[in-house]
């Protein structure tokens, strides 16, 4: 597609329930990010794939975060038993390969409120 | 570790005048790559520079202009003659040049209102 394509744009779920968010990447782009923002807060790593093969997890806060990458293209973050500091917008980025300092381009976000 | 301080949190200007938004960085790499993202109000993050460590020409487009000085570790950006449509929070960051990813570590954020 043109650009990185998120949905939904906005979620809100109760306590205790899981989400899926999901991500589209700019078509041929090898690396796929996400992150997260807080209010008033830049953007914070949470996951890297490079193709299907999710390289780099550092930044999932805790078990109940998990991406995957199944065909190298689409993603989806899940968050299992969500918690009202869960609240956040979470970015998928994306990059057209590694290294060198290519420039991501990051999509609209997705909004997500535990209430 | 690497760090990037925006130590201006908010910035008002009025209509035409310049403005300027600091952003200091920490590295222990010798090659990396500095970014600035633009965040208006809708709030998609819209990329608008990157500079790799070994050029510190500083760069213009348009109204906007970037300093980059490795002796005080800052790349800061200038916005000349500002505009209503300039409000918004910009972000600086910084990637490694040689790691397995190209993700960026940002800063917090400058808050820019431009009032009319």
């Amino acid at each position: 597609g043109a650009g990185v394509s998120q949905s939904p744009r906005y979620k809100v779920t109760k306590r205790g329930q899981d989400v899926a968010l999901r991500c589209d990447p700019i078509s041929g782009h090898v690396s796929l990010y996400w992150y997260r923002q807080a209010l008033g807060q830049g953007p914070e790593f949470l996951t890297y794939f490079n193709y299907e093969a999710q390289q780099d997890k550092s930044g999932l806060p805790n078990d109940r975060f998990s991406a995957e990458r199944p065909e190298g293209s689409i993603s989806t973050l899940t968050i299992q038993r969500t918690e009202q500091r869960d609240s956040a917008m979470y970015r998928c980025a994306s990059s057209l390969s590694r290294g060198g300092g290519n420039t991501i381009y990051f999509g609209e976000g997705s909004w997500l409120t535990v209430v | 570790a690497q760090k990037v301080t925006q130590a201006q949190t908010e910035i008002s200007v009025v209509e035409k005048e310049d403005v300027t938004l600091d952003c200091v960085y920490e590295t222990r790499d010798t090659t990396y790559y500095l970014f600035w993202y633009k965040q208006p109000p809708s709030g998609e993050l819209v990329f608008l520079i990157r500079r790799n460590s070994f050029d510190e020409q500083n760069e213009i487009s348009g109204r906007y202009s970037w300093n980059f000085q490795k002796s005080t570790s800052s790349f800061n950006f200038t916005i000349t003659a500002s505009q209503v449509v300039d409000s918004a929070v910009y972000f600086c960051a910084l990637s490694e040049a040689f790691g397995k990813t190209d993700k960026l570590i940002f800063g917090t954020g400058t808050r820019l209102q431009v009032f009319p």
